[in-house]
C-alpha cells in the first residue's frame, strides 16, 4: 500500500534554532517529492519539488534532501523564525490511471517560540 | 491576481442536505482537483479534472459529484450531506493534469461541518 510517514508529528523549537523534518515513503512507480507548508487556516504551498535523480533542494533557509534508495526525505529549516510556525506536509507522486496522484503525509505541527 | 477562491469559507448544514461548495481560479490552468483534509490524516483526492469538460474519479469520491463546464469553475456537490462529510476542503489547480511534474495551487480551503 502505497503511505508517506511523516515524523515527528510535532515539535516545538525556539525562534533561532534549526530543525529536521523526517519523511517515509513507501510509494511505486515514485515520480517526484514535495514539500507544502500549512500556516493554521490555510492551504498548502509548496515549498520544493524534487525528482528521483535530485539529492538536495533549497528554498531560502529550507533545503530538502531525498534519498531515493531508502526512500527517505528530509525538510531542513535553518534559522528558524516565529513564522515557521505551521505544518509541514510531505507529498510523494506517483502515476496512476490518467493523473499524477498525490499521496500526502499527515504532516508535522512545528511551532517557534520566542 | 487572487489564483483560488472557495466559497463558502465555512459551512455548518443539517445531515441529508445538499451543498455545493465552490472553487474559482484566475491561473488558467487546466487541472483542477478537490481534496478533504481530515485530522490526523493526509490530504485525499475526491475528484479531479485535467480539463475542461471532463472529470475522474479520486481515491474518495462516494457521496461527491463535480462538473467542469468551463476552464475556471470546479464546483463539488454534496448529493444528501453525512456527518462523515464534515472536513475541511481545498481546491487545488495546475497548469496541466495527467503525468505532468506539475506544481498544485491550493485554495483557502471551506470547513464543513454536517449536524
Amino acid at each position: 500500500k502505497n503511505q508517506v510517514e511523516q515524523s515527528p508529528q510535532s515539535l516545538i523549537i525556539l525562534e533561532g534554532k534549526n530543525c529536521t523534518l523526517q519523511c517515509n515513503y513507501t510509494v511505486s512507480p515514485f515520480s517526484n517529492l514535495r514539500w507544502y507548508k500549512q500556516d493554521t487556516g490555510r492551504g498548502p504551498v509548496s515549498l520544493t519539488i524534487m525528482t528521483f535523480s535530485e539529492n538536495t533542494k533549497s528554498n531560502g533557509r529550507y533545503t530538502a534532501t531525498l534519498d531515493a534508495d531508502t526512500k527517505q526525505s528530509s525538510l531542513h529549516i535553518t534559522a528558524s523564525q516565529l513564522s515557521d510556525s505551521a505544518s509541514y506536509i510531505c507529498v510523494v507522486s506517483s502515476p496512476e490511471g490518467g493523473y499524477n496522484k498525490l499521496i500526502f503525509g499527515a504532516g508535522t505541527r512545528l511551532a517557534v517560540h520566542p | 491576481i487572487a489564483g483560488i477562491t472557495q466559497a463558502p469559507t465555512s459551512q455548518i448544514l443539517a445531515a441529508g442536505r445538499r451543498m455545493t461548495l465552490r472553487c474559482t481560479q484566475d491561473m488558467r490552468h487546466n487541472a483542477m482537483y478537490w481534496y478533504r483534509q481530515d485530522l490526523g490524516l493526509g490530504l485525499r483526492l475526491i475528484h479531479y479534472s485535467n480539463t475542461a469538460g471532463t472529470t475522474g474519479k479520486g481515491e474518495v469520491p462516494d457521496g461527491y459529484s463535480v462538473s467542469r463546464a468551463n476552464t475556471d469553475d470546479f464546483p463539488l456537490t454534496l448529493a444528501s450531506a453525512v456527518p462523515s462529510q464534515t472536513s475541511v476542503y481545498f481546491c487545488a489547480s495546475s497548469e496541466t493534469g495527467g503525468y505532468a511534474y506539475n506544481e498544485q495551487f491550493f485554495g483557502p480551503g471551506t470547513r464543513l461541518t454536517v449536524l
